[in-house]
């Protein structure tokens, strides 16, 4: 079974500009969630979404917006880059509906020049 | 953001050598979990942590949930160069179905052949 599936891989942008990530979770997985790993601040989470909606968020400001499609597949989106957007972003699949833990996929590393 | 607090840092480890690490925090979790990152990628899930007490093993690694659900170690036994990387705890508390992950500060390890 394919795992969580992440693009593109990297990304250098400048102040400023905006840019949208991609993530495909794992197949029957209903509930993706995204999440910021930087080295002094560590994983922290952006937000959950379940069918579509945004179900859960974490503390970062709006310029952090993310989606859901009805292939449960997920884009988010940071406008107005700063150069503390730089960071690994993940993405995590769990099927939802229990307990089941999430599962990451490989990250996009974004830098901002 | 916030984070759990996970000791040690970084160690460094002969091969063969046994490791623990562990992870606390002053909230109460439902749910604790172990992972490991590689450089590159995203976090892969060792162990899951159900309930107070619970000692879970999966191959060479040992996770416990603390019985005051306020922290989990890990062991790794018999340490091979392939043990290299980061490891992550994460707590998981379950608000009427909406799961909140808090991801430790992680422990880098070392070995040495």
């Amino acid at each position: 079974k394919a795992g969580v599936t992440q693009t593109p891989r990297y990304l250098i942008k400048t102040r400023g500009q905006q840019v949208t990530l991609s993530c495909s979770p794992i197949s029957g997985h209903r509930s993706v969630s995204w999440y910021q790993q930087t080295p002094g601040q560590g994983l922290q989470f952006l937000f959950e979404y379940f069918s579509e909606t945004q179900r859960n968020k974490g503390n970062f400001p709006g310029r952090f917006s993310g989606r859901q499609f009805s292939n449960s597949r997920s884009e988010m989106n940071v406008s107005t880059l700063e150069l503390g957007d730089s960071a690994l972003y993940l993405c995590a699949s769990r099927r939802a509906g229990g307990p089941e833990t999430q599962y990451f996929g490989p990250g996009t590393r974004l830098l901002v020049l | 953001g916030q984070q759990l607090n996970q000791s040690p840092q970084s160690m460094f480890i002969q091969e063969g050598e046994d490791v623990s690490m562990n992870c606390t925090s002053s909230s109460i979790f439902n749910t604790w979990l172990w992972y490991k990152q590689d450089p590159g990628e995203g976090p892969v899930l060792l162990i899951a942590l159900y309930k107070a007490g619970e000692l879970t093993s999966n191959g060479r690694l040992t996770a416990q949930f603390g019985i005051t659900r306020k922290d989990s170690f890990l062991n790794i036994s018999a340490s091979i160069p392939s043990d290299v990387g980061i490891y992550f705890c994460a707590g998981r508390t379950d608000t009427s179905g909406t799961y909140k992950y808090i991801f430790g500060t992680g422990t880098r390890l070392k070995v040495l052949a």
